[in-house]
């Protein structure tokens, strides 16, 4: 079956760490994105790139950094320049067929510092 | 810019009642509109998408939304909640910039808790 798989689901890190977070689809879509979630907050997004080795800032990139070296893969870097970085993080993809523009998202990577 | 308000935090209905999840829209064409479900702990899930055409949308499990241009809104119903719809929904705007950049927003959420 198609669909985006995030890993780990559960990490733990030290202050002063950096860890690096999973995304792979194989539902062949273009764009991909990574949004954090906290307690009624909402969805906000870090990063989005919507080609391969094109990738642009969301609303909260600072602390995080991405690459896009292949169409299936977004992996996601919580620097330890993140401040506040225990949250859940989401990613997601977007095809750009015809009817479309929804987005379909993986089950998500739950980060604890401790 | 645009933005989606959600103005109910949290609601509480009985299992069997009506229900009705609230969201106004800002953005200055017509907007492509969705509602996402996400259970504890997991991802969203699409529920219901408009992007043109008839104005009631039906979705999955029971659910449908109204996109009413007049209001800005496009508020999720359901005739009768059944206890497994307890979950947190979103309501999501998307649309392109001058630029021609995909946009998504989405609101902050409203829980829906349900009592048996």
């Amino acid at each position: 079956d198609g669909g985006i798989t995030q890993s780990p689901k559960y990490l733990f890190r030290k202050e002063g760490q950096n860890v690096t977070l999973s995304c792979e689809q194989n539902l062949n879509h273009d764009a991909m994105y990574w949004y954090r979630q906290d307690p009624g907050q909402g969805l906000r997004l870090i990063y989005y790139s919507q080609i391969v080795n094109d990738f642009q800032k969301g609303d909260i990139a600072e602390g995080y950094s991405v690459s896009r070296e292949k169409k299936e893969s977004f992996p996601l870097t919580v620097t330890s320049a993140q401040k506040n970085p225990t949250a859940f993080y989401l990613c997601a993809s977007r095809g750009s067929y015809s009817g479309a523009n929804v987005l379909t998202f993986g089950a998500g990577s739950r980060l604890t510092v401790l | 810019a645009q933005s989606v308000t959600q103005p109910d935090i949290h609601i509480t209905v009985s299992e069997g009642a009506s229900l009705e999840l609230r969201c106004n829209y800002s953005y200055g064409a017509t907007p492509y509109l969705f509602w996402y479900v996400q259970s504890p702990g997991q991802g969203l899930q699409l529920l219901l998408k408009y992007f043109s055409g008839d104005t009631l949308v039906q979705g999955i499990k029971g659910f449908e939304a109204e996109f009413k241009r007049s209001q800005s809104s496009f508020n999720l119903r359901k005739p009768s909640v059944h206890w497994s719809d307890a979950a947190e929904y979103f309501c999501g705007l998307a649309g392109y910039s001058g630029a021609g950049s995909y946009q998504l927003t989405f609101g902050k959420g409203t829980k829906l808790s349900v009592i048996p």
